[in-house]
């Protein structure tokens, strides 16, 4: 069955004070990778696609990077700004019939000034 | 064009009264796609749509659920004799034809409260 787990849960850091959130994954034929960052009360925000393993994305202070089993979310020097949840999603290879991403249950990420 | 829209953003019913939603999404994207959200839950699929065709329902989707998207625009999600389990984030996505490197754009949601 696809999974996707993420973790850790929740997580509280400095301000400057870098660090990596993780999401693994099973699928059945991989498609896509995907990062969304959700803010309070609001829907998902696209960040990142990956495809295949050993790609990389940057976007500011966040690089996304991917391997057969995970995909890891790297914050360098957070700011309180970064404070969000940050989700993961998987989707299957469509000719398998399924169209829908499979996401995790996000961590929350806390930023301190 | 401001995104995906979704209407209203909050539904306060009773248990067993019916509620309609309605996402109008980015007119040039042509597949829908609708989730819900528990709290502390990531999305969970509904359903999608690719123009006005509705190509896949999650089997967690009962008889009580139902969905259109007549023309290929907006579209409508129905949920029948409401029950507690169905207070939720319904969140409405739209995406080019293939979402690729643009993933999805969501709007920011139904918030259903069922009493």
């Amino acid at each position: 069955e696809d999974q996707v787990t993420q973790s850790p849960e929740a997580l509280r850091l400095q301000e400057g004070e870098s660090s990596s959130l993780n999401c693994s994954y099973t699928v059945s034929g991989l498609r896509g990778l995907f990062w969304y960052r959700q803010d309070p009360g609001k829907g998902p925000e696209f960040l990142f696609t990956l495809y295949s393993a050993g790609e990389e994305k940057e976007k500011e202070r966040l690089k996304a990077t991917l391997t057969k089993k995970e995909s890891f979310l790297h914050i360098t020097a957070p700011k309180p700004e970064d404070s969000a949840t940050y989700l993961c999603a998987v989707q299957a290879d469509p000719t398998s019939g399924t169209y829908k991403y499979i996401f995790g249950t996000g961590t929350r990420l806390k930023v301190l000034a | 064009d401001t995104g995906v829209s979704q209407n209203p953003r909050h539904k306060i019913t009773k248990r067993g009264q019916n509620v309609t939603f309605r996402c109008d999404p980015i007119s040039e994207h042509n597949r829908l796609y609708w989730y819900r959200q528990t709290l502390g839950q990531g999305p969970e699929f509904l359903t999608y749509f690719q123009n006005e065709a509705q190509l896949e329902k999650s089997r967690l989707l009962s008889d009580r659920f139902s969905a259109e998207r007549p023309k290929g625009s907006f579209s409508t999600l129905e949920i029948q004799r409401t029950e507690q389990g169905d207070s939720a984030m319904y969140l409405c996505a739209s995406s080019p034809r293939d979402p690729g490197s643009y993933g999805y754009t969501f709007g920011s949601g139904t918030r259903l409260t069922v009493v």
